[in-house]
């Protein structure tokens, strides 16, 4: 029962450099999203999807793009990363309605240097 | 716009003394307030949800009350074990699942 499967753990990226975040879950759950935790200001939603081929924006989207072709993957691809893009990153999923709760992954570490 | 305001920040207890940690909140309309667990390293851990004013959860140590402008996640007689960084979060519903806006949580470090 593996959950939401977040990879790499960590990452050091150039600035500027490309990347995709993965993120896989094997509940069949139809919502999925990507969040970044920064010291002092809690979990932020980045995008979001209600089910494969729909996606849309959270709090804080530039810099990110997301796409959902299966009901399983929610990659997330930083396009050009800037260091300001150093954060905690995480994916979770939900099941319909929400009401028991997200299921989070385990986190990216990403520094952009 | 959701907003949401964890006390204390940081809350230092010795093992079996109770507390409580506070989440306001302010919301233009229906949501559902979640409570998680984080551990260092890790994702949050879903604890709770609450929906109604007058709710109340329990789970092992931890019991969780909504009244329509807060929420207070009550610690009876903790364990070390339960250090850990608590967050709370309004949920939007959107389509077939929730929109979470999260406060900044309140460290807990519980101490023999």
């Amino acid at each position: 029962n593996a959950g939401v499967t977040q990879t790499p753990k960590f990452q050091v990226l150039k600035t500027g450099q490309s990347m995709t975040l993965q993120c896989a879950q094997d509940m069949n759950h139809e919502y999925m999203s990507w969040y970044r935790q920064d010291p002092g200001m809690g979990l932020r939603l980045i995008h979001y999807s209600v089910g494969a081929g729909i996606t849309d924006q959270g709090e804080v989207p530039n810099g990110y793009n997301v796409s959902r072709s299966t009901t399983e993957d929610f990659p997330l691809r930083l396009l050009s990363a800037a260091p300001s893009q150093t954060s905690v990153y995480f994916c979770a999923s939900s099941p319909p309605r929400g009401g028991g709760g997200y299921t989070f992954g385990s986190g990216t570490r990403l520094t952009v240097v | 716009e959701d907003q949401v305001t964890q006390s204390p920040e940081a809350l230092r207890l010795q093992e079996g003394e109770s507390s409580s940690l506070n989440c306001s909140y302010t919301v233009s309309g229906l949501r559902g307030l979640f409570w998680y667990r984080q551990d260092p390293g890790k994702g949050p851990e879903f604890l709770f949800t609450l929906y109604s004013a007058g709710e109340e959860k329990e789970k092992e140590r931890l019991k969780a009350t909504l009244t329509k402008k807060e929420s207070f996640l009550h610690i009876t007689a903790p364990k070390p074990e339960d250090s850990a960084t608590y967050l709370c979060a309004l949920g939007e519903l959107t389509g077939g699942g929730n929109k979470l806006t999260f406060g900044t949580g309140t460290q807990l470090k519980v101490e023999l």
